[in-house]
């Protein structure tokens, strides 16, 4: 079953404009928690991640919120531009695993 | 820095043909191996993985394998393809380790006809 659930599937935003991304996830061992973009025909690539001792953390546009008691954690795109556009990727991973639980993607597309 | 490889980029085979997959890492030591695979507009399904040479977990039975003959190679394999193999697979690797991070490759995309 899939450990880590995001939505939406997809989204429109117009340029300027914020996109987010929601994800859920019920593992209460998950302690990392990554984002990855993902352009057609490319590997993901990591964007940025975070660890649940903190409430946020960003990276120039984007920026991460958790909140571990809701066992969530959500991206925020600010002033979304059109080379954003991509899919985007949340994951989550537990000390001492080695492997990544990741949600289904969402297709962000972000209109001129 | 690191880099990761993936080749061939693109493949078109017959249904029952074998296939070969490679995939190396450059530039770290000792990396866990990773093998997902992409179906059109879907997300990535863990296929194996590997933390160390000749060490490899399968996540999902089916018709490939994989091995690690070398520290950083890690090659995806099939006696005979099928319709439902096509995808765009990916290869990935992190730090020695339960590391978090990993860090993919630009993939292969598999056509079987």
């Amino acid at each position: 079953q899939q450990q880590v659930k995001q939505s939406p599937q997809s989204l429109i935003v117009q340029k300027g404009g914020i996109s987010i991304i929601n994800c859920a996830y019920e593992n209460t061992a998950f302690d990392y928690f990554p984002w990855y973009q993902q352009f057609p025909g490319k590997g993901p690539a990591l964007l940025i991640a975070i660890r649940p001792d903190v409430s946020e953390k960003k990276e120039g546009r984007f920026t991460i919120s958790f909140n571990k008691s809701a066992k969530q954690f959500s991206l925020h795109i600010m002033d979304s531009q059109p080379g954003d556009s991509a899919t985007y990727f949340c994951a989550a991973s537990s000390r001492g695993d080695y492997k990544l639980s990741f949600g289904a993607g969402t297709t962000v597309t972000v209109r001129a | 820095s690191q880099t990761i490889h993936q080749w061939p980029a693109t493949l078109v085979q017959p249904v029952g043909s074998p296939l070969s997959l490679e995939c190396t890492v450059e530039g770290t030591s000792n990396p866990n191996l990773y093998w997902y695979r992409q179906a059109a507009g879907r997300g990535l399904q863990l296929l194996f993985y590997s933390v160390g040479i000749g060490q490899i977990s399968s996540e999902v039975p089916q018709n490939l394998s994989a091995s690690r003959p070398q520290d950083r190679q890690f090659i995806l394999s099939s006696k005979k393809l099928l319709l439902s193999d096509s995808g765009f697979y990916l290869c990935a690797w992190s730090g020695m380790g339960a590391t978090y991070e990993q860090y993919f490759g630009p993939g292969t995309r598999l056509t079987v006809t």
